[in-house]
């Protein structure tokens, strides 16, 4: 299973940018990149998925180097309302293989007026 | 559509008494998920539908739990009996697999074992 990396937490002010950064060295040539958002209380919410190169959405935008092995989603001029858990997961839901897509700890975002 | 539907969505219980937990998918989505979330252990999945018939219960802890769909619009997660340490948050999230695989997920259930 393709194992995920990224940072425990991070902290931003209203109206910067923000990047977050996944590693998924053992990414499989299938697999695709997708990255869930969750405040408390409430499930997870999709963002943005993609598989290479760059992905962008009216939410966020993905960047995926050519080796695949990490990916960085980029969160325009934040507000405090971006404050969240950040989940960035691996895997080859496409072909049903939804048990490999695993939700590690998360980034926690806490945005700061 | 008004979502993934759950109910209850908040459950206190006493030790050793029956839990069922009861999700309404979205409308068309043909695979049906059931995760569990708790501070110590994260997100994690316990088993998923797929057009009615379970796919993948291996992460179903115990023989306490069980989970059926017995059609396309309700799925039950049972826990007989029920522990204090499956107190947690369960999730309940659908999605259309021929599509890009986005999961739906809905408000949660909030229980707690006594």
């Amino acid at each position: 299973l393709a194992k995920t990396t990224q940072p425990i937490s991070m902290d931003s002010y209203e109206g910067q940018e923000v990047n977050i950064t996944c590693s998924h060295n053992n990414i499989a040539t299938n697999d695709y990149i997708t990255w869930y958002q969750q405040f408390p209380s409430q499930g997870p919410r999709f963002i943005i998925q993609g598989y290479k190169t760059k992905v962008t959405n009216e939410v966020a935008s993905l960047f995926i180097p050519a080796d695949r092995k990490s990916s960085t989603l980029s969160l325009p001029r934040v507000s405090l309302s971006d404050t969240a858990v950040y989940y960035c997961l691996v895997g080859d839901n496409f072909s049903g293989g939804y048990n490999k897509l695993i939700f590690g700890a998360g980034t926690r975002l806490a945005v700061h007026p | 559509d008004a979502g993934v539907i759950q109910s209850p969505r908040h459950e206190v219980t006493e030790m050793g008494q029956e839990v069922t937990l009861r999700c309404k998918p979205i409308s068309g989505h043909d695979y049906l998920f059931w995760y569990r979330q708790t501070m110590m252990r994260g997100l994690e999945l316990l088993i998923y539908f797929n057009n009615n018939v379970p796919i993948d219960d291996s992460g179903m802890p115990e023989d306490r739990f069980s989970a059926k769909m017995p059609n396309a619009s309700f799925s039950t997660l049972k826990i007989q009996p029920s522990e204090p340490r499956d107190s947690a948050v369960y999730f309940c999230a659908s999605s259309f697999g021929g599509d890009t695989g986005e999961l739906f997920f809905g408000e949660g259930s909030r229980l707690t074992v006594l």
